[in-house]
């Protein structure tokens, strides 16, 4: 499987700060996406990586909130604004490969906010 | 949009004994059902993966089954070892799509020595 390398790996964030994560993948891709798992619970897609556009965001996460960039087919950065504790949570980029229909996750970067 | 629905949440097993995880779907277009481990603190990783072509897959201790008319799908793992405690998560996707997978809720899968 390929790599997905994600950082920061684990952070303890202030209350109204902001947090980018980067996740880098060590081949183009055809597609990547960013995920929130909250304790305990399933995997929650935020938005859809698009390169060179805007992300795709799923119902309930915002723009604003939620900024993203894919500069290249292998690298794409997720920000959380603005944060509060509910923000905290592991997030986990993924990406998809045009030869198969499976995702691969990244480590995840596990926010706590305080 | 797809909806999956994943039971048990939880699942207690002596070491030895059969577990067995079951999902169904709702789009009957779905075609791809991955199978994702995620041990504590670490990522999910694929296990297992049946497309809607195949009726049943193995690999060592671990089998998929799908039965497209129910539109359901089960994870089957035999002579379960410690190793194997961990959140299961299933999946189902439209392939040729845009490949973006429902997930289930998990299930916590306890395997007592």
């Amino acid at each position: 499987s390929a790599v997905i390398s994600q950082k920061p790996s684990r952070d303890i964030c202030q209350r109204g700060t902001s947090l980018t994560i980067q996740c880098q993948v060590d081949s183009q891709v055809t597609m990547m996406f960013w995920y929130r798992q909250q304790p305990g619970q399933s995997l929650t897609l935020i938005a859809t990586a698009n390169q060179g556009s805007e992300a795709t965001y799923e119902s309930g996460f915002v723009i604003d909130k939620f900024p993203i960039s894919r500069p290249n087919l292998t690298f794409s950065t997720l920000t959380v604004s603005n944060m509060s504790p509910e923000d905290s949570s592991i997030y986990l980029c993924s990406a998809h490969w045009q030869d198969g229909n499976t995702i691969y996750f990244g480590e995840g970067s596990w926010l706590t906010v305080v | 949009g797809e909806n999956v629905e994943q039971h048990p949440s939880t699942l207690s097993v002596q070491e030895g004994d059969s577990a067995v995880i079951k999902c169904t779907y709702s789009d009957s277009a779905s075609n791809y059902f991955p199978w994702y481990k995620q041990e504590l603190g670490k990522r999910p990783q694929l296990i297992i993966d049946i497309r809607s072509n195949v009726g049943e897959k193995k690999d060592q201790r671990i089998a998929v089954t799908l039965n497209k008319t129910a539109k359901h799908f089960s994870l089957h793992i035999t002579e379960t070892q410690p190793e194997d405690s961990a959140v299961y998560f299933c999946a189902a996707s439209i392939g040729g799509g845009s490949y973006i997978p429902t997930f289930g809720r998990g299930t916590s899968l306890i395997v007592h020595p």
